[in-house]
């Protein structure tokens, strides 16, 4: 079983919908929770981190639920620019911050 | 603040030929983490540096090895390349502190014929 998975998509949507991704999780003693971006052939960018308490940035929701080992981020408004890549991504501070990325999921907004 | 860089940001390579790819981390950071990402699929872990050292190491062959200098630089070292070999390869930068995310450089994108 991989460490993290994520549908692959694509999500393909129209401008000012919302849309939703879930990634879930193997390891119960994982500690830190990101969402990252990324565009076609570039580098992964950090979006945001992920709280317990769950966060919010903007038009980004971010949720962690614990108990059933999985991550979830919610885009309001979806905007043209919001198409690329979104890579969930598990850190495990008792295996000196060592990262599992999700294969990532892919975001089409389309006008 | 520079970032994260990367070098070179393209090569391409013969297979059986040896390759150095080289990372400078984000000020402040010490931990330096290779990763190889074929298209259309997540970052897989190659292995992480600290204090000069190989301290964790994913699922790759020893053709794959690196070093980190005392400036926390590193190198990504692959030998006798396979066409298989052919990815983004990043390098990520990231701290020893609790829930410090990793910040990464643009990318090698490696092609072997």
């Amino acid at each position: 079983r991989k460490e993290v998975e994520q549908d692959p998509g694509p999500f393909n949507v129209p401008e000012g919908a919302t849309v939703a991704f879930n990634c879930t999780y193997s390891n119960s003693a994982s500690q830190s929770f990101f969402w990252y971006r990324q565009d076609c052939r570039k580098e992964p960018k950090l979006l945001m981190s992920v709280y317990s308490s769950g966060n919010e940035d903007g038009r980004f929701t971010a949720q962690l639920n614990r108990a059933s080992q999985y991550i979830s981020l919610l885009i309001r408004d979806s905007k043209l620019s919001d198409s690329a890549t979104y890579l969930c991504v598990v850190g495990t501070t008792y295996n000196f911050n060592k990262f599992y990325f999700g294969s990532g999921t892919k975001l089409n907004v389309k006008p | 603040d520079a970032g994260v860089t990367q070098s070179p940001t393209h090569l391409i390579k013969t297979r059986g030929q040896q390759v150095t790819l080289r990372c400078s981390p984000k000020s402040g950071h010490d931990t330096v983490s290779w990763y190889q990402q074929a298209l259309g699929q997540g970052p897989q872990f190659i292995f992480q540096y600290y204090e000069e050292e190989e301290r964790q190491r994913g699922n790759f062959p020893d053709r794959f090895s690196g070093h980190q200098f005392p400036n926390y630089s590193s190198e990504l070292n692959v030998n006798a390349l396979l066409l298989g070999d052919s990815a983004l390869y990043l390098c990520a930068s990231s701290g020893t502190a609790l829930y410090l995310e990793a910040f990464f450089g643009q990318g090698t994108r490696l092609t072997v014929v």
